[in-house]
């Protein structure tokens, strides 16, 4: 079975910095295009990054540019999410989400952590 | 980064057809990028529900179409069901090089 579990979430102050990992199963991992998206409670989604399956290309959305860094162990199966300099509009559930093969939709989720920042 | 645009809200009784539209610009979906949706269940994680060219992963009925056009694209459900009840989300790469969502549609099956 596909499956993308997330965890690392939780209640952290601001300016604080927190580490979500992503470990996936049922697929080869190193292929695939993974990102991170979000959302905060009652609101929409908001892609937050995108990382090649080599991590040659990375990208990041403006609101966590020079905050967030995303990577991956392609040993491990793991996608990580390293978040510095927290702020209380970062609280959201945090998803990671495979790019499809083909084309690139996000083609399998996980089921998402939350993080809370708040003092 | 940009977003795409949906209606909060769409409506419809058992059996009816609804559409939800998603607009974008010429940095999206005016330049010729897929457009992607969504369906979140309540509580739940968001679900891949047509891709490209009106491309349905598995277990996904035919109820649920799409269209395209300059820089809107349209998610239309026919024979709506209860169990159609939940968020709808567009999705489109952006010449920004990012990924951007729509706004959210909630469909209600009265």
């Amino acid at each position: 079975e596909v499956q993308l579990v997330e965890s690392g979430g939780g209640l952290v102050q601001p300016g604080g910095s927190l580490r979500l990992s992503c470990v996936v199963s049922g697929f080869i991992f190193s292929p695939y295009e993974m990102n991170w998206v979000r959302q905060a409670p009652g609101k929409g989604l908001e892609w937050v990054s995108f990382i090649s399956g080599s991590a040659n290309t990375i990208n990041y959305a403006d609101s966590v540019k020079g905050r967030f860094t995303i990577s991956r162990d392609n040993t491990k199966n793991s996608l990580y999410l390293q978040m510095n300099s927290l702020r209380a509009e970062d609280t959201a559930v945090y998803y990671c989400a495979r790019g499809a093969a083909v084309d690139d939709a996000f083609d399998i989720w996980g089921q998402g952590t939350m993080i809370t920042v708040s003092s | 980064q940009s977003v795409l645009t949906q209606p909060p809200s769409v409506s419809g009784a058992p059996g009816q057809r609804v559409t939800i539209s998603c607009t974008g610009s010429s940095s999206n979906i005016g330049a010729g990028y897929d457009i992607h949706w969504y369906q979140q269940l309540p509580g739940t994680a968001p679900k891949l529900l047509i891709y490209g060219n009106n491309k349905r992963p598995s277990g996904v009925p035919d109820r649920f179409s799409v269209s395209q056009s300059g820089t809107s694209a349209s998610l239309a459900i026919t024979g709506l069901q209860a169990e159609d009840e939940a968020d709808y989300y567009c999705q489109s790469h952006d010449s920004s090089l990012s990924y951007v969502f729509g706004t959210g549609t909630k469909v209600t099956v009265l």
